[in-house]
């Protein structure tokens, strides 16, 4: 099973600043199979990218994937109020799918 | 548009069974997956399982593997899992989502069903 850490557990930082999120793996991830996830307080999670770099329909250009291999970043430049949620990283190359244990992004 | 709409809440005591619903619309249900997420209180994602609407193919992960048990309604583009043998530590929101194959991302999801295991 592969686990996935990301760090850091909690990010502070204020609307209009960059914000980089990172996701290690504990083993090469499959074809790069690799997706963020959104989740705002009492909502659903929301796919933002996948295949490390691919963004979903619908996600603005502020967000963008990176990566390969064990390590990969999710970068949210210029932030703005409703990107403060919490994030998540999934593989999904080979079962089971784990998912990070969560980057939370707060306001400063 | 794609939706998924889950069942409503429910409250099972220990070593019963509860059946969720993902009931979906906006796109063709055969063409796709579902999989089955779950959230416990104040916790992170944990991916359960997923079933193919095209032919019935299945995928577990091991620690619900034999208390999972995942059905499709084609008629009425509607996914069922069913989780028996319930603990106190199956109390968790449960999500259903879309993914075209096992090994896709989760395009789509449901609002979730919370699920709470009492005595």
């Amino acid at each position: 099973e592969i686990v996935l850490t990301q760090s850091p557990g909690t990010l502070s930082l204020s609307p209009g600043e960059r914000a980089t999120l990172s996701c290690r793996a504990s083993q090469s991830v499959t074809r790069n199979y690799l997706a963020w996830y959104q989740q705002r307080p009492g909502q659903a999670p929301r796919l933002l990218i996948s295949g490390a770099s691919s963004r979903a329909t619908g996600i603005p250009d502020r967000f963008s994937g990176s990566g390969s291999g064990t390590d990969f970043t999710l970068t949210i430049t210029r932030l703005e109020p409703e990107d403060f949620a919490v994030y998540y990283c999934q593989h999904y190359g080979s079962s089971p799918f784990t998912f990070g244990q969560g980057t939370k992004l707060e306001i400063k | 548009q794609v939706q998924l709409v889950q069942s409503g809440a429910e409250v099972k005591k220990p070593g019963a069974s509860v059946r969720v619903s993902c009931k979906t619309s906006g796109y063709t249900f055969t063409t796709y997956g579902i999989s089955w997420v779950r959230q416990a209180p104040g916790q992170g994602l944990e991916w359960m399982a997923w079933i193919s609407a095209y032919n019935g193919n299945r995928n577990y992960a091991q620690k619900v593997q034999g208390r999972v048990i995942m059905t499709t309604d084609t008629s009425t583009s509607t996914a069922y899992m069913e989780l028996r043998s319930l603990r106190s530590d199956d109390t968790a929101v449960y999500y259903c989502a879309r993914a075209m194959l096992v090994d896709t991302a989760l395009d789509h999801w449901g609002q979730g069903t919370r699920v709470t295991v009492s005595s």
